[in-house]
């Protein structure tokens, strides 16, 4: 099974501040890696597909970059509906793994 | 606008089976365009993909649960439907099901439901 890490585990930030997330892949997935962003309480919201594409009304703050086996999540400008935990995920093969999460807390 | 629902007992006796139905509304599970997919997550910890399930019956499972899932569909009331055998307490998990495109590279999850949340305990 490829193996998601994600870092940091948690992070503190404020309303403006630009945030990033970072996820590393055990092996090469090419560009196949997604994200998604969960609330509390909540499934799972996609949010970008192909490491760098956003979902359709995803708002523009959010940005994905890499490939290979190193991947960002950034969002700038940070939201009060942005706090949130953030998860990767690996669409290149199966199992399909996800990442620990990123809990984005407010400071 | 697709929504899916899970359904279930919250409450499961260790070696029994987990029995969970996910209701699609707002479009078609017969649908050739998707997949439908079991996901789950331990209290507090992250995301284990379950297993994925055509409208046709092909499935899709991870190995590490290969031996104890079963995931069926009923097109005629629109839903899925996942069981887990002999669970035990390591299963305690909120369990979503989710849409994925049938498209061979567009493996994401997307939507999801809200989550049921199943505890193995006698």
């Amino acid at each position: 099974d490829i193996q998601m890490t994600q870092s940091p585990s948690s992070l503190s930030a404020s309303v403006g501040d630009r945030v990033t997330i970072t996820c590393r892949a055990s092996q090469s997935i090419s560009n196949y890696l997604n994200w998604y962003q969960q609330r509390p309480g909540k499934g799972p919201k996609f949010l970008i597909y192909a490491a760098s594409s956003l979902q359709s009304g995803v708002p523009s703050r959010f940005s994905g970059s890499g490939s290979g086996t190193d991947f960002t999540l950034t969002i700038t400008s940070l939201q009060p509906e942005d706090f949130a935990t953030y998860y990767c995920q690996q669409s290149y093969s199966m199992p399909y793994t996800f990442g620990g999460g990123t809990k984005v807390e407010i400071k | 606008q697709v929504q899916l629902q899970e359904s279930g007992p919250g409450l499961v006796k260790p070696s029994e089976t987990l029995s969970l139905t996910c209701t699609v509304s707002g479009g078609s599970i017969s649908s050739s365009s998707y997949y439908w997919g079991w996901i789950r997550q331990p209290p507090g910890k992250g995301l284990e993909w379950i297993g994925n399930i055509y409208y046709s019956g092909s499935t899709y499972y991870n190995p590490s649960l290969k031996t104890r899932v079963t995931i069926s569909v009923d097109t005629s009331k629109n839903q899925f439907s996942l069981k887990v055998n002999s669970v035990t307490a390591a299963d305690t998990a909120v369990y979503y099901c989710a849409r994925r495109p049938s498209s061979g590279s567009k493996n994401w999850f997307d939507p999801w439901g809200q989550g049921t949340l199943v505890t193995v305990s006698s």
